[in-house]
């Protein structure tokens, strides 16, 4: 079975400061993608970034930064100059075009910005 | 707005009950994903259908089913209900079938069983 681990269920980080979220998962699947969502208080689901398996290359939009160890399982998100807009729930998934679970996803990490 | 629309926004409804969740994808999306968010289980994918067929089936249960129709809306039929159905239910679209296509969500339909 695949999983998805996130450890920290909160974290914490000071407006304009450097943060970075945890995700390990698990696959014996080659051919996967790695996705982290945010969940601000609207509940709205929305794609911050993902990587492709294959690519060695880290994923970056704007402030926001992936570090992908295929070898140890790991996906953390980085995300830099922390704003308030920040604050949400954010989710580690896990997407495998062909298994039937086609995306797992881990509990979640709630980030507070404080200012 | 991610440009999907989810109707309604909030259900209030008893046990053993039938409903329908509506989803109407973003224009030009062929792909509906439906999920399940609770606090037991955490995010769930449920299934997906793909321009009218189901294209992947997650861990939906045997009391839910859904369909795609030919003008691609897609509807989540949930029967027999029961507390523990209570979840927010989101359903998200993307353009084409497989999972490297970004999925963008609906705001969700917050179920209640009471």
């Amino acid at each position: 079975a695949q999983t998805v681990t996130q450890s920290q269920p909160e974290m914490s980080v000071q407006e304009a400061e450097t943060v970075t979220l945890s995700c390990t998962y698990d696959t014996s699947e080659s051919d996967y993608y790695l996705f982290w969502y945010k969940q601000p208080p609207s509940r709205q689901m929305i794609l911050v970034i993902r990587q492709e398996a294959y690519k060695q290359q880290n994923a970056t939009e704007n402030r926001f930064s992936v570090n992908f160890q295929k070898a140890a399982k790991s996906f953390s998100l980085k995300i830099s100059d922390s704003q308030l807009g920040d604050a949400a729930m954010y989710f580690c998934a896990l997407s495998n075009p062909y298994r039937d679970d086609k995306i797992i996803f881990g509990k979640g990490t709630r980030l507070h910005i404080l200012p | 707005d991610s440009g999907v629309t989810q109707t309604p926004k909030h259900l209030i409804t008893a046990t053993g009950q039938r409903v329908t969740l509506r989803c109407s994808p973003r224009s030009g999306d062929l792909s509906v994903y439906w999920y399940q968010q609770s606090l037991d289980q955490g995010l769930q994918f449920l299934i997906q259908y793909y321009n009218g067929e189901e294209r992947a089936k997650g861990n939906i249960l045997e009391r839910f089913s859904a369909q795609q129709f030919p003008d691609l809306h897609s509807e989540l039929n949930l029967s027999s209900l029961e507390l523990g159905d209570s979840a927010l239910y989101f359903c998200a679209s993307s353009v084409g079938e497989g999972v490297e296509d970004t999925q963008y969500f609906g705001p969700g339909t917050r179920l209640t069983v009471l």
